[in-house]
């Protein structure tokens, strides 16, 4: 199983664009980078999927370079309820989990 | 929110007995899986299955069973549970390349938290 590796913790303040990025030196060809979000006490929750370039939707951007080996998570103008745990995974109909991010938003 | 449902929500046992998890789903995807997750170690696969009666290995898969009779049930089960199976436990589903237009999007139930004394 390819592995994903991200850092631990970011902090960030209101109003600023986070960007987190995921090494997946490893990743195989019909392998997606998908993200997740997981507050506590819950269930992880999809944000975001790509397989390289960059991807866009009402909450994040992902960029995934022609190499495949990284990928960035792009939150824009955080708020205090983006504060969460960020899963980097690697897959297609089984995925791997990185250890996760844990951003932290503060006024 | 996906149709999932797991049982029981909290369960404390003692090192030695069985330990059977389930979790229900009410979308027919094909794709179920069960993961576990600790401190330090993010989410870790356990089982997952890719139909009734298809099932294989996780990355964490000693010491847990699975089976699934029908689509929308899959069990997870510690024939003896021990300590370091004290964790928490998630049940997700997907349907890649069927219904969902991300492929490897997983949904997510809400966990089971075991403790095992």
């Amino acid at each position: 199983l390819a592995k994903t590796t991200q850092p631990i913790s970011m902090d960030s303040y209101e109003g600023q664009e986070v960007n987190i990025t995921c090494s997946h030196n490893n990743i195989a060809t019909n392998d997606y980078i998908t993200w997740y979000q997981q507050f506590p006490s819950q269930g992880p929750r999809f944000i975001i999927q790509g397989y390289k370039t960059k991807v866009t939707n009402e909450v994040a951007s992902l960029f995934i370079p022609a190499d495949r080996k990284s990928s960035t998570l792009s939150l824009p103008r955080v708020s205090l309820s983006d504060t969460a745990v960020y899963y980097c995974c690697s897959g297609y109909s089984t995925l791997t989990f990185g250890k996760g991010t844990m951003l932290l938003v503060s006024p | 929110d996906a149709g999932i449902t797991q049982s029981p929500r909290h369960k404390v046992t003692e090192t030695g007995t069985p330990v059977t998890l389930r979790c229900h789903q009410t979308e027919n995807h094909r794709y179920m899986y069960w993961y576990r997750q600790d401190p330090g170690h993010g989410l870790r696969l356990i089982h997952y299955s890719y139909g009734v009666k298809d099932t294989d290995k996780g990355e964490v898969s000693d010491g847990y069973s699975v089976s699934r009779s029908k689509t929308e049930d899959f069990l997870l089960t510690l024939e003896s549970a021990t300590s370091s199976q004290t964790s928490v436990y998630f049940c997700a589903i997907s349907d890649p390349g069927g219904q969902l237009a991300n492929t490897g999007e997983l949904f997510f139930g809400e966990g089971s938290r075991l403790t095992v004394l």
